[in-house]
Formats: structure tokens, sequence, C-alpha cells
């Protein structure tokens, strides 16, 4: 069955250092890609989707892209601030399936100090 | 604009107390509505779907139910809660199950089962 990793379950910056988030992900189909973020208390809601590889996605100074190569994604950030401090999560939806089922990787927990 | 509303904000119940969730989407006509649970600690995990009124298919077996008794009303319930049923609850709709639907979340229901 599908499958997505995400290894790193605490990230800890300062503000303005270098965010690099990674996921690996397992399907037999054709996946689209998804990062979503959650505030504490809060749903999930969405930051970004990569539908093609190679492709970028982009949001509120996040980026995303993915490498059907390697079956990674990643989601990077140039300059972190401490309102981005949340929890991330890698998500992935296949093409050829049909109860719109996300599977979701574990969460990075992100946490910047100023 | 759409707006989703899930109630009860939290719940505290017994061992082998019945639990009735809920969730209303406002402002959207025949939504795809999805159950998701998150335990503590863990991912997110969908539980149910369905495409129209009295139409509910399950994912996950976890000894619950859900129902769909209006276009725009989701019900997530049990007789007897276990202590594995605590976590966060989450209820979705999205437009469709192509690839690129983006999952819009409620706020959740933290459920603690005692």
């Amino acid at each position: 069955g599908d499958s997505v990793i995400q290894m790193q379950g605490q990230v800890t910056l300062s503000e303005n250092d270098f965010l690099f988030i990674n996921c690996t992900y397992s399907t037999t189909g054709y996946p689209t890609l998804f990062w979503y973020v959650q505030y504490s208390g809060e749903g999930p809601q969405l930051l970004l989707q990569v539908t093609t590889a190679n492709n970028k996605g982009s949001s509120r100074g996040f980026e995303a892209t993915y490498d059907k190569g390697t079956t990674s994604f990643h989601l990077q950030k140039t300059s972190v601030q401490e309102i981005d401090s949340a929890v991330y999560y890698c998500a992935m939806r296949d093409t050829g399936a049909n109860t719109g089922k996300l599977t979701f990787g574990h969460g990075t927990i992100l946490r910047v100090h100023p | 604009a759409q707006t989703i509303h899930q109630w009860p904000v939290a719940e505290i119940k017994a061992v082998g107390s019945p639990l009735s969730l809920g969730c209303t989407i406002k402002g959207k006509s025949s939504p795809n509505l999805y159950w998701y649970w998150q335990a503590t600690g863990g991912t997110l995990q969908q539980l149910f779907y369905s495409i129209t009124v009295g139409q509910v298919e399950s994912v996950v077996q976890l000894n619950l139910s859900a129902s769909r008794p209006k276009d725009d009303q989701f019900i997530l319930s049990t007789e007897k809660l276990l202590l594995s049923h605590s976590g966060f609850y989450l209820c979705a709709w999205s437009l469709g199950f192509s690839s690129a639907e983006t999952l819009y979340f409620g706020s959740g229901t933290r459920l603690t089962v005692l």
C-alpha cells in the first residue's frame, strides 16, 4: 500500500535559519504530494501541493519540490520566523485512488527560537 | 466562503460510554466528507469517507461508525468507547477525489477516554 516516511520528528532552529524537511514516499500509482501545517489546537491546513515531479510549489516563503527518481519530496524555507513554529506534515494522494485518501507522514515539529 | 464546524471542541468520556461527534460544512453543496483520527503523537489516519447523503465508506476498522444524515452534516459515533479511541478527531471536506483536490480540515475534537 501507499506509505509516506517523514524521518525528522523535531527540528529546532533560530530565526532566520534555513529549514529543510524531507519525506520519502512509496506508491504504485501517480502521486500528488502535499505539505500541511498544523498550529497548536487547530486542524491541519494546506501549505503547498506539488503535482508534477521536478516542479516547484511555493507559498508564504516556503518551497516544495519532489524528485520522482528518488521518490522523495521536501519542504524548505530560506529564513524561518518564530511564527512558523508548528507541525508540518507531508502527505500523498495517489491519482488512482477513489477514496480521496491522503496518506500522511508522522509530522515534524518545528520550533523556532527568537 | 466555506466553513467547517466541528463539535464538541473536547470531550472526556468513560470507557464503555457512547460517543457522538459532529461536523457541519456550510457554503459548499455536495462536498465529499471525511473523518480522520490522530492518536496522541501520531499521524493522521483516514477513518471514513462519504460522497453523498446516506452513503458512508469505512477505511479503517476502529469500532466506530459514521453517518451522513444531511448533505452538510457528518456524524462519528460509537456505542461503547475504548481507551484506544482517545485522540484528535478531524472532519474534512473536498470537492472531489481527483489527486489535486485540497482537503480542508475542521478544528477538530479532542477526545480523552478514561
